[in-house]
């Protein structure tokens, strides 16, 4: 099982230049998570799958865009990236919901915006 | 609003026990996370509490007061690999995961 994998590992955008993160998980899990992890603040929810083809909002989704048409992958789009997109981009998945379902991560994406 | 409280830094000895706590405020709780994260790493899971109490699992415990939204992690006989960021995170009456900025522990020979 290679778990959560994210491609790419690193990144540099130039501003209004758009990407693609991409996210695979090979352990079936239903619950596929995308989140942005600033220097010095928590994890923040910016899209979250229940299962393929539904997506729902986070917390911080303005600038993003998800899809999920299988079970495996949960890409996020930029759109149009700004400085403050600047951060580190973890995927993560889990079986069922957050309730006592442990979340496994991918090792993150770098995305620097100039 | 929804709040998650910890510790920015800490630092401790090797071979000793430290004690990083973490207080919530959400609406509604459905149970309480620790995750390790190394630096330039991804959060690994280390304990899930929803009711009362202590669990304990070798070197790490973790601790849950309801009534004062109050949790902590206990580390014991730490070593060097414990060096690392400690996130607390409490699902809220949603069901999402609010997360903590992170507790970064330095460990001292």
């Amino acid at each position: 099982n290679a778990g959560v994998t994210q491609t790419p590992k690193f990144r540099i955008l130039k501003i209004g230049q758009s990407m693609t993160l991409q996210c695979t998980q090979d352990m079936n899990h239903n619950y596929m998570y995308w989140y942005r992890q600033d220097p010095g603040m928590g994890l923040k929810l910016i899209y979250y799958s229940v299962g393929a083809g539904i997506t729902d909002k986070g917390e911080v989704p303005n600038g993003y865009n998800v899809s999920r048409s299988t079970t495996e992958d949960f890409p996020l789009r930029l759109e149009l990236a700004a400085p403050s997109q600047t951060s580190v981009y973890f995927c993560a998945s889990s079986y069922s919901g957050p309730e006592g379902e442990t979340q496994y991560f991918g090792p993150g994406t770098r995305l620097l915006v100039l | 609003g929804q709040n998650i409280d910890q510790p920015t830094e800490m630092t401790a000895t090797e071979g000793a026990i430290v004690q990083i706590n973490c207080t919530y405020q959400t609406s509604g709780f459905n149970g309480l996370f620790w995750y390790q994260q190394h630096a330039g790493e991804a959060p690994t899971f280390l304990s899930y509490n929803v009711l009362d109490g202590l669990e304990e699992k070798g070197r790490f415990s973790s601790f849950l007061s309801r009534s004062k939204g109050y949790s902590y992690l206990l580390l014991k006989e730490l070593q060097m690999k414990d060096s690392a960021s400690y996130l607390c995170a409490a699902i809220d009456s949603n069901y999402q995961l609010i997360w903590g900025a992170g507790t970064k522990l330095i460990i001292k020979p």
